[in-house]
Protein backbone atom coordinates (compact mmCIF):
# COMPACT_ATOMS: atom_id res chain seq x y z
CA UNK A 1 0.00 0.00 0.00
CA UNK A 2 1.19 3.05 -0.74
CA UNK A 3 1.11 6.18 1.69
CA UNK A 4 1.99 9.89 1.90
CA UNK A 5 2.54 11.84 4.86
CA UNK A 6 2.36 15.32 5.85
CA UNK A 7 3.89 16.47 8.93
CA UNK A 8 3.38 19.72 8.99
CA UNK A 9 -0.62 20.34 9.56
CA UNK A 10 0.01 24.40 9.73
CA UNK A 11 3.01 27.05 8.74
CA UNK A 12 3.19 30.60 8.12
CA UNK A 13 6.00 32.17 6.13
CA UNK A 14 6.71 36.14 6.01
CA UNK A 15 5.78 37.85 2.26
CA UNK A 16 9.31 37.70 0.07
CA UNK A 17 10.39 34.94 2.38
CA UNK A 18 11.51 31.14 1.44
CA UNK A 19 9.72 28.36 2.87
CA UNK A 20 9.73 24.71 2.74
CA UNK A 21 6.66 22.46 2.80
CA UNK A 22 7.84 18.20 3.66
CA UNK A 23 6.72 15.49 2.50
CA UNK A 24 7.60 11.70 2.81
CA UNK A 25 6.06 8.80 1.02
CA UNK A 26 5.97 5.08 1.10
CA UNK A 27 5.88 2.88 -1.66
CA UNK A 28 7.09 -0.39 -3.50
CA UNK A 29 6.68 0.85 -6.55
CA UNK A 30 9.05 1.94 -9.22
CA UNK A 31 7.07 3.26 -11.97
CA UNK A 32 5.26 6.47 -10.15
CA UNK A 33 4.94 10.34 -10.57
CA UNK A 34 4.93 13.18 -7.64
CA UNK A 35 2.82 16.03 -7.28
CA UNK A 36 2.15 18.84 -5.13
CA UNK A 37 -1.55 20.56 -5.34
CA UNK A 38 -2.53 23.79 -3.86
CA UNK A 39 -5.99 24.51 -2.62
CA UNK A 40 -7.02 27.51 -1.89
CA UNK A 41 -10.57 28.99 -0.24
CA UNK A 42 -12.02 28.38 -3.20
CA UNK A 43 -11.80 24.40 -3.08
CA UNK A 44 -10.02 24.10 -6.26
CA UNK A 45 -6.97 21.70 -6.56
CA UNK A 46 -4.54 23.58 -8.32
CA UNK A 47 -1.48 21.47 -10.04
CA UNK A 48 1.71 23.33 -8.26
CA UNK A 49 4.40 20.82 -9.66
CA UNK A 50 4.63 17.23 -10.54
CA UNK A 51 8.10 15.19 -10.31
CA UNK A 52 8.31 11.84 -12.47
CA UNK A 53 9.85 9.57 -9.81
CA UNK A 54 12.62 7.95 -12.61
CA UNK A 55 13.96 11.83 -13.04
CA UNK A 56 17.18 12.61 -11.09
CA UNK A 57 16.58 16.33 -11.66
CA UNK A 58 14.37 18.40 -9.19
CA UNK A 59 11.28 19.69 -10.75
CA UNK A 60 11.26 23.34 -10.56
CA UNK A 61 8.33 26.07 -12.00
CA UNK A 62 9.13 29.63 -11.41
CA UNK A 63 9.21 30.09 -7.58
CA UNK A 64 8.49 26.77 -6.54
CA UNK A 65 10.80 24.12 -6.60
CA UNK A 66 11.21 20.39 -5.29
CA UNK A 67 13.41 18.48 -3.21
CA UNK A 68 13.49 14.74 -4.82
CA UNK A 69 15.02 12.24 -2.81
CA UNK A 70 14.27 8.81 -3.78
CA UNK A 71 16.01 6.32 -1.58
CA UNK A 72 14.85 8.29 0.95
CA UNK A 73 11.29 8.80 -0.22
CA UNK A 74 11.31 12.37 0.38
CA UNK A 75 9.67 14.98 -1.82
CA UNK A 76 9.58 18.68 0.00
CA UNK A 77 8.31 21.75 -1.59
CA UNK A 78 10.00 25.25 -1.35
CA UNK A 79 8.19 28.08 -2.28
CA UNK A 80 10.64 31.36 -2.83
CA UNK A 81 9.50 34.73 -2.83
CA UNK A 82 6.13 33.91 -1.34
CA UNK A 83 3.23 36.25 -2.06
CA UNK A 84 -0.01 36.49 -0.16
CA UNK A 85 -1.67 34.46 -3.14
CA UNK A 86 0.38 31.09 -1.96
CA UNK A 87 -2.08 31.36 1.11
CA UNK A 88 -3.94 28.09 0.78
CA UNK A 89 -3.76 24.27 1.86
CA UNK A 90 -1.18 22.17 0.06
CA UNK A 91 -1.31 18.94 -0.89
CA UNK A 92 1.52 16.09 -1.88
CA UNK A 93 0.02 13.29 -3.53
CA UNK A 94 1.82 10.76 -5.14
CA UNK A 95 0.02 8.53 -8.06
CA UNK A 96 0.30 5.12 -9.13
CA UNK A 97 0.38 4.42 -13.02
CA UNK A 98 -0.47 1.22 -13.80
CA UNK A 99 -2.74 -1.19 -16.66
CA UNK A 100 -4.84 -1.30 -13.78
CA UNK A 101 -5.86 2.16 -12.61
CA UNK A 102 -4.42 5.35 -11.74
CA UNK A 103 -4.78 6.70 -8.72
CA UNK A 104 -3.96 9.53 -6.50
CA UNK A 105 -2.61 8.77 -2.58
CA UNK A 106 -2.84 12.22 -1.03
CA UNK A 107 -1.16 13.65 2.66
CA UNK A 108 -3.51 15.18 5.06
CA UNK A 109 -2.53 18.80 3.68
CA UNK A 110 -0.12 21.46 5.18
CA UNK A 111 -2.06 25.07 5.63
CA UNK A 112 0.52 27.58 4.38
CA UNK A 113 -0.41 31.04 5.66
CA UNK A 114 1.88 33.79 4.32
CA UNK A 115 1.79 37.52 6.58
CA UNK A 116 2.50 40.75 4.81
CA UNK B 1 -7.40 24.43 -23.94
CA UNK B 2 -10.37 23.87 -21.54
CA UNK B 3 -9.90 22.51 -17.74
CA UNK B 4 -11.71 19.65 -16.08
CA UNK B 5 -15.43 20.73 -15.80
CA UNK B 6 -17.52 19.23 -13.02
CA UNK B 7 -21.36 19.88 -12.70
CA UNK B 8 -23.23 20.74 -10.71
CA UNK B 9 -20.72 23.27 -8.53
CA UNK B 10 -23.23 22.74 -5.42
CA UNK B 11 -26.01 20.47 -4.36
CA UNK B 12 -28.21 20.06 -1.41
CA UNK B 13 -29.90 16.88 -1.25
CA UNK B 14 -32.47 15.35 1.31
CA UNK B 15 -31.35 12.04 3.15
CA UNK B 16 -32.46 8.98 1.07
CA UNK B 17 -32.64 10.73 -2.01
CA UNK B 18 -29.88 9.95 -4.88
CA UNK B 19 -27.66 11.88 -6.94
CA UNK B 20 -25.71 12.39 -9.82
CA UNK B 21 -22.53 14.31 -10.50
CA UNK B 22 -20.88 14.84 -13.88
CA UNK B 23 -16.94 15.20 -14.92
CA UNK B 24 -16.09 16.45 -18.44
CA UNK B 25 -12.09 15.98 -18.86
CA UNK B 26 -9.74 17.43 -20.70
CA UNK B 27 -9.65 16.84 -24.22
CA UNK B 28 -7.42 13.67 -25.14
CA UNK B 29 -7.16 12.39 -20.90
CA UNK B 30 -9.09 8.66 -21.15
CA UNK B 31 -8.43 8.54 -17.32
CA UNK B 32 -10.90 10.21 -14.66
CA UNK B 33 -10.53 9.14 -11.08
CA UNK B 34 -13.22 10.41 -8.63
CA UNK B 35 -12.29 11.67 -5.37
CA UNK B 36 -14.49 12.51 -1.35
CA UNK B 37 -13.05 15.54 0.33
CA UNK B 38 -14.39 15.68 4.02
CA UNK B 39 -12.46 17.61 7.08
CA UNK B 40 -12.71 14.42 8.93
CA UNK B 41 -10.73 12.06 6.52
CA UNK B 42 -9.12 13.71 4.30
CA UNK B 43 -9.17 12.88 0.41
CA UNK B 44 -10.21 9.60 -0.11
CA UNK B 45 -10.22 7.57 -3.49
CA UNK B 46 -13.98 6.58 -4.89
CA UNK B 47 -13.45 4.80 -8.22
CA UNK B 48 -10.70 5.49 -11.83
CA UNK B 49 -12.51 5.11 -15.22
CA UNK B 50 -10.48 4.68 -18.41
CA UNK B 51 -11.96 4.03 -22.19
CA UNK B 52 -15.62 3.14 -20.22
CA UNK B 53 -14.24 0.43 -18.09
CA UNK B 54 -13.84 0.74 -14.31
CA UNK B 55 -10.35 -0.16 -13.74
CA UNK B 56 -9.94 0.56 -10.13
CA UNK B 57 -12.29 1.18 -6.92
CA UNK B 58 -11.98 2.44 -3.46
CA UNK B 59 -12.95 1.40 -0.09
CA UNK B 60 -17.02 2.63 -0.70
CA UNK B 61 -19.84 0.94 0.12
CA UNK B 62 -22.09 0.17 -3.17
CA UNK B 63 -24.13 3.69 -3.33
CA UNK B 64 -21.36 4.91 -4.77
CA UNK B 65 -21.64 4.21 -8.51
CA UNK B 66 -19.82 5.35 -11.48
CA UNK B 67 -19.94 5.08 -15.25
CA UNK B 68 -18.00 6.68 -18.34
CA UNK B 69 -18.88 7.44 -21.46
CA UNK B 70 -17.26 7.03 -25.04
CA UNK B 71 -15.99 10.94 -25.01
CA UNK B 72 -14.84 10.20 -21.62
CA UNK B 73 -17.12 11.79 -19.61
CA UNK B 74 -17.82 10.09 -16.63
CA UNK B 75 -20.31 10.56 -13.95
CA UNK B 76 -20.70 9.32 -10.09
CA UNK B 77 -24.10 8.60 -8.51
CA UNK B 78 -24.86 8.04 -4.85
CA UNK B 79 -28.26 6.26 -4.05
CA UNK B 80 -29.80 6.77 -0.99
CA UNK B 81 -27.50 9.83 0.53
CA UNK B 82 -26.77 9.89 4.05
CA UNK B 83 -25.31 12.61 6.04
CA UNK B 84 -22.38 11.71 6.10
CA UNK B 85 -22.28 11.78 2.00
CA UNK B 86 -22.29 15.36 2.63
CA UNK B 87 -18.25 16.33 1.32
CA UNK B 88 -16.51 18.24 -1.82
CA UNK B 89 -16.37 15.41 -4.95
CA UNK B 90 -13.53 16.10 -6.95
CA UNK B 91 -12.52 14.39 -10.17
CA UNK B 92 -9.00 14.07 -11.70
CA UNK B 93 -8.33 13.68 -15.33
CA UNK B 94 -5.18 12.47 -16.59
CA UNK B 95 -3.05 11.20 -19.26
CA UNK B 96 0.11 9.48 -19.91
CA UNK B 97 2.32 9.55 -22.78
CA UNK B 98 6.09 9.40 -23.85
CA UNK B 99 6.90 12.56 -22.19
CA UNK B 100 5.40 11.63 -18.90
CA UNK B 101 1.75 12.63 -16.97
CA UNK B 102 -0.35 15.46 -16.16
CA UNK B 103 -3.16 15.32 -14.05
CA UNK B 104 -5.57 18.22 -13.14
CA UNK B 105 -8.63 18.55 -11.10
CA UNK B 106 -11.98 20.17 -11.35
CA UNK B 107 -13.38 22.36 -9.36
CA UNK B 108 -15.41 20.24 -7.34
CA UNK B 109 -19.23 18.91 -6.42
CA UNK B 110 -20.22 20.42 -2.98
CA UNK B 111 -22.18 18.17 -2.45
CA UNK B 112 -24.54 19.07 1.07
CA UNK B 113 -27.28 16.32 2.87
CA UNK B 114 -29.60 17.95 5.25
Amino acid sequence: AQTVTQSQPEMSVQEAETVTLSCTYDTSENNYYLFWYKQPPSRQMILVIRQEAYKQQNATENRFSVNFQKAAKSFSLKISDSQLGDTAMYFCAFMKLSNTGNQFYFGTGTSLTVIP
Amino acid sequence: KAGVTQTPRYLIKTRGQQVTLSCSPISGHRSVSWYQQTPGQGLQFLFEYFSETQRNKGNFPGRFSGRQFSNSRSEMNVSTLELGDSALYLCASSFLNHRGTEAFFGQGTRLTVV
